[in-house]
């Protein structure tokens, strides 16, 4: 079944600003993961959280669950030209670690 | 810091051709993970492997791929006879153990088959 579905699909904003993805899955899960993709090139682990944690940060990123509404959001602030990459969420599910990934959400940062 | 690699980069093959696509994760790690993302798609699993065994496969996952741990070091994927709809970037990943549960990936290998 699909899980980790993001919005908005693609999002362009200018340098400075703070971009908002936003992900929700569908069953329960162990963690939620955020990942990024430059184009063509592999993933790079961003951060995780874990079911029982509500707000996690790494440097300009933060990342709230929300478990009651299945819901995960992913914030960059002070956003650079070098943040423009695809950003996914994964989700794996409870006593089962393979991750399900949605589709991405297409951040473009305008110098 | 330790990264787990891939190899070849980019492999390009007739139709109906076997590859191969080799991983190597990182030293400690005990559970392995391919994945795949045919272009403009999301990335989706195929298999995870732990203690020598299939610990779980997708539906794409069917009778023409396989893996294995053929030394301490690689976890190679396989795919028999390639299709078309098979052309894609296949990604190997590897965690330390369930507890910790973060998946490291690596940089992937672009499948393209004619």
């Amino acid at each position: 079944s699909q899980q980790g579905e993001e919005d908005p699909q693609a999002l362009s904003i200018q340098e400075g600003e703070n971009a908002t993805m936003n992900c929700s899955y569908k069953t329960s899960i162990n963690n939620l993961q955020w990942y990024r993709q430059n184009s063509g090139r592999g993933l790079v682990h961003l951060i995780l959280i874990r079911s029982n944690e509500r707000e996690k940060h790494s440097g300009r990123l933060r990342v709230t669950l929300d478990t009651s509404k299945k819901s995960s959001s992913l914030l960059i602030t002070a956003s650079r030209a070098a943040d423009t990459a695809s950003y996914f969420c994964a989700t794996d599910l409870y006593n089962n670690n393979d991750m399900r990934f949605g589709a991405g959400t297409r951040l473009t940062v305008k110098p | 810091e330790p990264e787990v690699t891939q190899t070849p980069s980019h492999q390009v093959t007739q139709m109906g051709q076997e590859v191969i696509l080799r991983c190597v994760p990182i030293s400690n790690h005990l559970y392995f993970y391919w994945y795949r993302q045919i272009l403009g798609q999301k990335v989706e699993f195929l298999v995870s492997f732990y203690n020598n065994e299939i610990s779980e496969k997708s539906e794409i996952f069917d009778d023409q791929f396989s893996v294995e741990r053929p030394d301490g070091s690689n976890f190679t994927l396989k795919i028999r006879s390639t299709k078309l709809e098979d052309s894609a970037m296949y990604f190997c990943a590897s965690m330390v153990d369930v507890t910790y549960n973060e998946q490291f990936f690596g940089p992937g290998t672009r499948l393209t088959v004619l």
